[in-house]
């Protein structure tokens, strides 16, 4: 079945510094991929998408783009904020009524 | 700005008894999800309602889990005897349509079972 891969946390990063977390799938089909990010204590936002291979999807800074030939949505960030420390699900969805599969998480934390 | 609304936002019980979640979705979302997130992972559907039928409940535990959409606008998730294993992160989300791509999730509730 349709899986999602991400790397383990915490992701521990100084204010300013370059953010990478990568998230690789395995799907039938061609499915749209998600970023969603959880703060302490409350549900899940859309972070970002992409529903095509190539398509970069991007909102507050964060980038990631849709690449078929290696399966990976990896998301990027120039220079993390605090306000930025949060869980981070990638997710995909299949066409049609497929539901959402979510991988595991990861935990950045940002320092002053 | 329309939300997706949950009650309560935290519930403790003793395993054995009956808990039950709200979830009322955002205005006009044909489509109502409740996932189920346990500590430390990504959340999980339970069940997938369109208006009011059941669309996929495949991963729900029918034995003790029970869901509902009698209006198809706002949804109840039953849990009848609920067991240590239970404490998670209950979530409710919703969409237009269930091909629509994004899914609008509420804030969840808490569950703990003592």
């Amino acid at each position: 079945g349709d899986s999602v891969t991400q790397m383990e946390g915490p992701v521990t990063l100084s204010e300013e510094a370059f953010l990478t977390i990568n998230c690789t799938y395995t799907a039938t089909g061609y499915p749209s991929l998600f970023w969603y990010v959880q703060y302490p204590g409350e549900g899940l936002q859309l972070l970002l998408k992409a529903t095509k291979a190539d398509d970069k999807g991007s909102n507050k800074g964060f980038e990631a783009t849709y690449r078929k030939e290696t399966t990976s949505f990896h998301l990027e960030k120039g220079s993390v904020q605090v306000s930025d420390s949060a869980v981070y699900f990638c997710a995909l969805k299949g066409s049609g009524f497929q539901k959402l599969v979510f991988g595991t998480g990861t935990r950045l934390l940002v320092s002053p | 700005e329309a939300e997706v609304a949950q009650s309560p936002r935290y519930k403790i019980t003793e395993k054995s008894q009956a808990v039950a979640f709200w979830c009322d979705p955002i205005s006009g979302h044909a489509t109502l999800y409740w996932y189920r997130q346990i500590l430390g992972q990504g959340p999980e559907l339970l069940v997938q309602f369109q208006d009011e039928s059941v669309v996929d409940d495949s991963q729900l535990p029918k034995d003790r889990f029970s869901a509902e959409r009698l209006k198809g606008v706002d949804s109840t998730l039953k849990i009848q005897p609920a067991e240590l294993g239970d404490s998670a992160m209950y979530l409710c989300a919703s969409s237009p349509g269930s091909a629509a791509n994004e899914q609008f999730f509420g804030p969840g509730t808490r569950l703990t079972v003592l």
